[in-house]
């Protein structure tokens, strides 16, 4: 089944705590994307990579960093997180992005306190 | 930059009613258009899309039709259904390099029997 999976689901941890969410495709898709949902501003992207070893920032990256070691995984790195990265994080892939549809991971919802 | 603007929510409306979701874009170039639903406690799902202007984009019911002359992607639907309660994102694709998609706020419907 083609799939975009994340972990963990739920994480609550406290400031400065370094934290990594992971994100794995199935689908041998080129494109990777984090994005975060906040209430009244819909899906902002965080980064984004276009194969493996190529990333860039998206709209929100401080506060992040990812890595693209192996196509089909693409964590998102908190390396001392603050309160106002509290949000629900999705992963998304496409084939290679732009009009190509793209699927999205179940979300990571980050509580930090 | 590029943008997207849909009608603020929420929409409540009873099964059967009749649904429109409006949504407008601003965005350089000839972008594709995209309606995804957020089921509750779920990621985001495609649910049609639409790739040049006077495509309509249709699936399970729903329909939207891109008008660049008006830059508009509204989405319809003849007859609601309790089991289409979510929330529905109209997006862009950015083909300005990230490849991401830009997404509006965000209209949360409900069904009601």
């Amino acid at each position: 089944e083609a799939q975009v999976t994340q972990n963990p689901r739920y994480l609550i941890t406290v400031t400065g705590k370094k934290l990594t969410v992971t994100c794995s495709q199935n689908m041998n898709h080129e494109y990777m994307s984090w994005y975060r949902q906040d209430p009244g501003l819909g899906l902002r992207q965080i980064y984004y990579s276009m194969n493996v070893e190529v990333t860039d920032k998206g709209d929100v990256p401080e506060g992040y960093k990812v890595s693209r070691k192996e196509k089909r995984n693409f964590p998102l790195i908190l390396e001392s997180p603050s309160p106002n990265q509290t949000s629900l994080y999705f992963c998304a892939s496409s084939l290679t992005g732009g009009p190509d549809t793209q699927y999205f991971g179940p979300g990571t919802r980050l509580t930090v306190l | 930059g590029d943008s997207v603007t849909q009608m603020e929510g929420p929409v409540t409306l009873s099964e059967e009613a009749f649904l429109t979701i409006n949504c407008t874009y601003t965005a350089t170039g000839y972008p594709s258009l995209f309606w995804y639903v957020q089921y509750p406690g779920e990621g985001l799902q495609l649910l049609l899309k639409a790739t040049k202007a006077d495509d309509k984009g249709s699936n399970k019911g729903f329909e939207a039709t891109y008008r660049k002359e008006t830059t508009s992607f509204h989405l319809e639907k003849g007859s609601v259904q309790v089991s289409d309660s979510a929330v529905y994102f109209c997006a862009l694709s950015d083909r300005g390099g990230s490849e991401k998609l830009v997404f509006g706020k965000g209209t949360k419907l409900t069904v009601n029997p």
